[in-house]
């Protein structure tokens, strides 16, 4: 079993869908996680980061955490044709290592 | 502009040649690591460096060698001895841990790496 698992998809939505997004992992050390959107051949960028369970908020993007559940999730509000992209999950115990969640391919069509 | 070079952005190698990817950052960053990205799993951690002169094995190094000797230069060659080497390497640092929370990676645009 991988310590983070995220739905590959690939997920096509129409524009302005609310897109939800989700990993679930099983270290319970995990404490920091991180959303990461990456365009086609690029490196990817950090969109959201948080290190405690509940909401975090940013424009049409927010982040929640449960760890209790081991279950992370990235809501997208209004998606826009460049919303598309590859979306990663990653996660730390802290000591400077992320692992990663597999990625899912994302295509908002207009 | 500060930010992370990755040089080339596509490469051809033969079976059975080494070949050395090229990472430079001006971010002033200790940490630095390499990934390597296959289709549909993600971003596996190859090597990483907290410091100069150190750095440590990630989860599949095998095939691969690092070198640290100076603060913004990361390379990481890849080895005939690794079996699959056909994919897309991401470079990143970051400045380290502050107060045991891990920093943001910035990445940098990679390098596709082609085996013929």
């Amino acid at each position: 079993q991988k310590e983070v698992e995220q739905d590959p998809g690939p997920l096509s939505v129409p524009e302005g869908a609310i897109v939800s997004l989700n990993c679930t992992y099983s270290n319970s050390a995990f404490q920091y996680f991180m959303w990461y959107r990456q365009y086609s051949r690029k490196g990817p960028e950090l969109l959201m980061y948080t290190y405690s369970s509940g909401n975090k908020e940013d424009g049409r993007f927010t982040a929640q955490v449960d760890k209790s559940s081991k279950y992370i999730s990235l809501f997208i509000r209004d998606s826009q044709p460049s919303d598309s992209a590859t979306y990663l999950c990653a996660m730390s115990a802290g000591l400077g290592k992320l692992i990663f969640g597999q990625g899912t391919e994302l295509s908002v069509k207009p | 502009d500060g930010g992370i070079t990755q040089s080339p952005k596509y490469l051809f190698r033969k079976e059975g040649q080494n070949v050395t990817l090229s990472c430079e950052q001006n971010l002033n960053h200790d940490a630095m690591y390499w990934y390597r990205q296959d289709p549909g799993q993600g971003l596996r951690l190859i090597y990483y460096s907290q410091i100069v002169n150190d750095f440590q094995k990630g989860d599949i190094a095998e095939g691969y060698s690092v070198s640290r000797e100076k603060k913004e230069s990361f390379p990481l060659t890849v080895t005939s001895a690794q079996k699959n080497p056909t994919a897309f390497y991401l470079c990143a640092s970051s400045s380290g841990l502050a107060g045991g929370k891990p920093n943001e990676q910035f990445f940098g645009p990679g390098t596709r790496l082609t085996v013929l």
